[in-house]
């Protein structure tokens, strides 16, 4: 059974500072990584989507990095701003199913 | 409006009651799924469905039913609420792709008293 952990839990930084969340997975044959942003009250939306034979996706000051063979994800955030205060969810889909598995989320809040 | 609606937006229940949560869509998606959010775990998959003669379970159905009453429409039940099922549901859709890249609703914040 797949199962996704994100460290840390939550995070606090102040505006301007780079920073990493991280997501590892435990069964490396995934069909694709997906990163979510969750704001309060509000439903997921979908930042970047690596494909398995992908390393890493960019969007913005967004980058995400895959490692499949370690099981490991990171999205790496430049020059944080108070608006990036969320939620960030790591979801994978594993070659045996269809189905996303997430992680618990990374509770991210830029101070300004 | 929103692409992916969920009502209601919150609800206050208790202990043995039937609740619904509907779930409606205009992205034309055919395939539909309820997840159910805690705090600390992530989302976890209820029901899911792949066009309207479709129902399948996901990890955690037990005291959960749903119907896709239409392509646009699918509802989940809880049939004797418990504390338990204190939880955010969201509802998500997706084209029938291996990307699999859902559209999520706002949510569903359901307490059960």
């Amino acid at each position: 059974k797949q199962e996704v952990t994100q460290i840390p839990a939550a995070l606090s930084v102040p505006e301007g500072e780079n920073l990493v969340l991280n997501c590892s997975f435990t069964d490396s044959a995934i069909y694709n990584l997906q990163w979510f942003r969750q704001d309060p009250g509000k439903g997921l939306t979908s930042l970047l989507l690596i494909q398995s034979s992908q390393r890493e996706q960019t969007s913005g000051r967004l980058n995400a990095s895959l490692d499949k063979s370690s099981g490991r994800s990171t999205l790496y955030i430049a020059a944080s701003q108070p608006g990036d205060s969320a939620t960030y969810l790591c979801a994978v889909i594993t070659n045996a199913g269809n189905m996303l598995t997430f992680g618990g989320g990374t509770r991210l809040m830029v101070k300004p | 409006d929103a692409d992916v609606t969920q009502t209601p937006r919150n609800r206050i229940t208790k202990t043995g009651k039937r609740i619904m949560l509907e779930c409606s869509q205009t992205k034309g998606h055919d395939r539909m799924y309820w997840y159910r959010q805690d705090p600390g775990l992530g989302l976890r998959l209820i029901y899911y469905s792949f066009d309207v003669k479709d129902i399948n379970k996901g990890e955690i159905s037990d005291g959960y039913s749903v119907s896709r009453q239409a392509q646009a429409k699918f509802s989940l039940s809880l049939e004797s609420a418990i504390p338990n099922q204190t939880a955010l549901y969201f509802c998500a859709t997706s084209e029938p792709s291996g990307a699999n890249v859902l559209t999520f609703g706002a949510g569903s914040r359901l307490t059960v008293l």
